[in-house]
């Protein structure tokens, strides 16, 4: 059975603190691993990442996959109070009837002032 | 259309009544999946579509829960008899076959509640 586990389950910090959240996994036929920001109902796209050791970024957020340890960070600079939210990582694994996504239980962030 | 669209956005309903949620995908997404994300738990899949195959049912959590897609766009999940462990948010997304870079694209849910 695939799964996604992430760590921490909850993280409190203050504005400009550095966070690095965890996503590790257990899949057949890996495809790609995927970060969301779900602040409300509907998670936001932030990162897919197929490859190895190359890092993908934008702004003060940045993600590298491990596709040997079978991981993947996420990584928050500078954080604000606007990114506060749940980050979900999800794995897309190819299955029987196409492709599948399995999600882990989210790490919930909350920024303070 | 633009997005993934969900209908209605918030639904409470009585204990053994039955429900249908609808779900509208990005105009040429072949694969259409429902999520159920309960009060702080993570998304759990559902059921998945992709084109004119079977669909995957295997994250359906009783025989209470079933789904269709018709034409292969608009999808309507629906939950009969809904017990109040029913009551959750239901997300919809789609994807090309192949997702593309931009990943998965989620409505905004529905927001169930059984009383």
């Amino acid at each position: 059975e695939d799964k996604v586990v992430q760590s921490p389950l909850s993280l409190v910090v203050h504005e400009g603190d550095t966070v690095t959240l965890n996503c590790s996994y257990e899949v057949t036929n890996f495809r790609s691993l995927l970060w969301y920001k779900q602040e409300k109902k509907a998670p936001t796209f932030l990162f897919m990442l197929t490859s190895s050791g190359i890092e993908k970024k934008s702004g003060r957020l940045s993600s590298i996959l491990d596709k040997k340890e079978l991981f993947s960070i996420l990584n928050i600079t500078a954080t604000q109070t606007g990114d506060s939210a749940v980050y979900l990582c999800a794995v897309e694994a190819v299955g029987n009837a196409g492709n599948m996504l399995t999600f882990g239980g989210g790490t919930r962030l909350m920024v303070k002032p | 259309g633009a997005g993934v669209s969900q209908s209605p956005s918030n639904k409470v309903t009585e204990k053994g009544k039955d429900v249908e949620l609808r779900c509208d995908p990005i105009s040429g997404h072949t694969a259409l999946y429902w999520y159920r994300q309960s009060l702080g738990q993570g998304l759990e899949f559902l059921i998945y579509f992709q084109g004119n195959s079977a669909p995957d049912k295997s994250g359906l959590p009783s025989d209470r829960f079933s789904a269709e897609r018709t034409g292969g766009s608009v999808s309507t999940l629906t939950i009969q008899r809904t017990q109040q462990e029913d009551s959750a948010v239901y997300l919809c997304a789609s994807s090309l076959f192949l997702s593309s870079v931009y990943g998965y694209t989620f409505g905004s849910g529905t927001r169930l509640t059984v009383v």
